[in-house]
Formats: structure tokens, C-alpha cells, sequence
């Protein structure tokens, strides 16, 4: 089945230790998203590619930093994690900016010790 | 700008009887809208969209939801609630983020509780 897939689904680092998460697709969508989620809250987006165009939110902040060596691959780099930065990450495709609707990875969620 | 407001946190609602959660959108243009679903520790799964139409949308697990453009809502409902509908559901519309790309911008979300 086509279907979006993150690895790993947990993740545990330390303080100030950098740390990659990633996501790849099947779907072949040219739009790529990651957003952060803490805890019962709404989904913030962080960033987008289309296609190799990379698209950061204002408010995102340096500390994240992303990657998309291809169609299939995203990765999103924390440089610096801080005890505010767990949270579940999730990356999501479509297939056009113009958003119908998304597709979502299961999530990594992220400890910070 | 684009936004959703989902005035309840929590909803509970008895299993068998009828369910809404409530949306209301504040948008700019024609509204572009979605319903999304978030089971624990998962990602959010698509249940139904909103463009242009007719007003009733069904979509995924007997899911519905009645645009009204008057008092700019989009609710999402069911007949007759499962216990395993409990998720946090999450209304949400497209904005444009400039650059000719859009995005999703969500609600904050809103638990379901279904009990036996």
C-alpha cells in the first residue's frame, strides 16, 4: 500500500544533542510537510518542500533545519534539542500546493533528557 | 487570515446516540475545509473535505459533516456514535502561505469520549 512512513516512532535524546528524524513516502507527492505537535494541541507547521523548494514558516525556529535529497526522503534535523522541543513530529504529503487533502506519517514522538 | 475555531475541548456522547463536534471557519474567499481524525500516539488520518458542492459531505467510517455558509460552520457528525470513534478530531482549512503554496492550518482540537 502506498502510504507515508516515519522512522523511528520514538526517539529519546539528550540535551542540546543533535538528533534526525525521517520520513519517506510511497505516494510519489511532490509536497512534503513537518509539523510539530505537543501534547493535545493542533499540529504547528514547521516547513514544506515543493519539490525541492524548501518553504519555512516565520515563526519556525533556526534550531530545526530540514533535508529532501529526493522525492521519496525527508528528514528533519533538531541542532540543539531542548526540553521544549518533545513533542510529536509529523510529516504529512499532498500533491499539489494547493492542498486538498494531506497525508500523515504515524508520527515520531521525541524525548528530550 | 485563514482560521477554524472548535469551541468545545471535550465532547461525550453516549454509544448509539448521534454525535457533533463543532467547527466554525473565518475565511477570506471560498472556504476550503477538512475534518481530520488523531487516534493515540498516531498520526492524523483524512476524513472528510469540504471545497465546492453540495453542502452534506460524507466521508470515511460514516462520517458527515453540513457546511452552512450563514453561520460560517462546518460540524462533523455521525448517526450513531462507536466506542471506537474516542479520538481527538481536528477541523481545519486551507490558507495561502504565499509563494503560490498553501497549507493547512488546524483547530485545536476537540476529544471525543464515546461511552458504553
Amino acid at each position: 500500500d502506498a502510504m507515508v512512513i516515519q522512522n523511528p516512532r520514538y526517539q529519546v535524546t539528550q540535551f542540546g544533542k543533535p538528533v534526525t528524524l525521517s520520513c519517506s513516502q510511497t505516494l510519489n507527492h511532490n509536497v512534503m510537510y513537518w509539523y510539530q505537535q505537543k501534547s493535545s494541541q493542533a499540529p504547528k507547521l514547521l516547513f514544506h518542500y515543493y519539490d525541492k523548494d524548501f518553504n519555512n514558516e516565520a515563526d519556525t525556529p533556526d534550531n530545526f533545519q530540514s533535508r529532501r535529497p529526493n522525492t521519496s526522503f525527508c528528514f528533519l534535523d533538531i541542532r540543539s534539542p531542548g526540553l521544549g522541543d518533545a513533542a510529536m513530529y509529523l510529516c504529512a504529503t499532498s500533491t499539489t500546493t494547493s492542498v486538498r487533502e494531506q497525508y500523515f506519517g504515524p508520527g515520531t514522538r521525541l524525548t528530550v533528557t | 487570515a485563514q482560521s477554524v475555531a472548535q469551541p468545545e475541548d471535550q465532547v461525550n456522547v453516549a454509544e448509539g446516540n448521534p454525535l457533533t463536534v463543532k467547527c466554525t471557519y473565518s475565511v477570506s474567499g471560498n472556504p476550503y475545509l477538512f475534518w481530520y481524525v488523531q487516534y493515540p500516539n498516531r498520526g492524523l488520518q483524512f476524513l472528510l473535505k469540504y471545497i465546492t458542492g453540495d453542502n452534506l459531505v460524507k466521508g470515511s467510517y460514516g462520517f458527515e459533516a453540513e457546511f452552512n455558509k450563514s453561520q460560517t460552520s462546518f460540524h462533523l457528525k455521525k448517526p450513531s456514535a462507536l466506542v471506537s470513534d474516542s479520538a481527538l478530531y481536528f477541523c481545519a482549512v486551507r490558507a495561502y502561505s504565499g509563494a503560490g503554496s498553501y497549507q493547512l492550518t488546524f483547530g485545536k482540537g476537540t476529544k471525543l469520549s464515546v461511552i458504553p
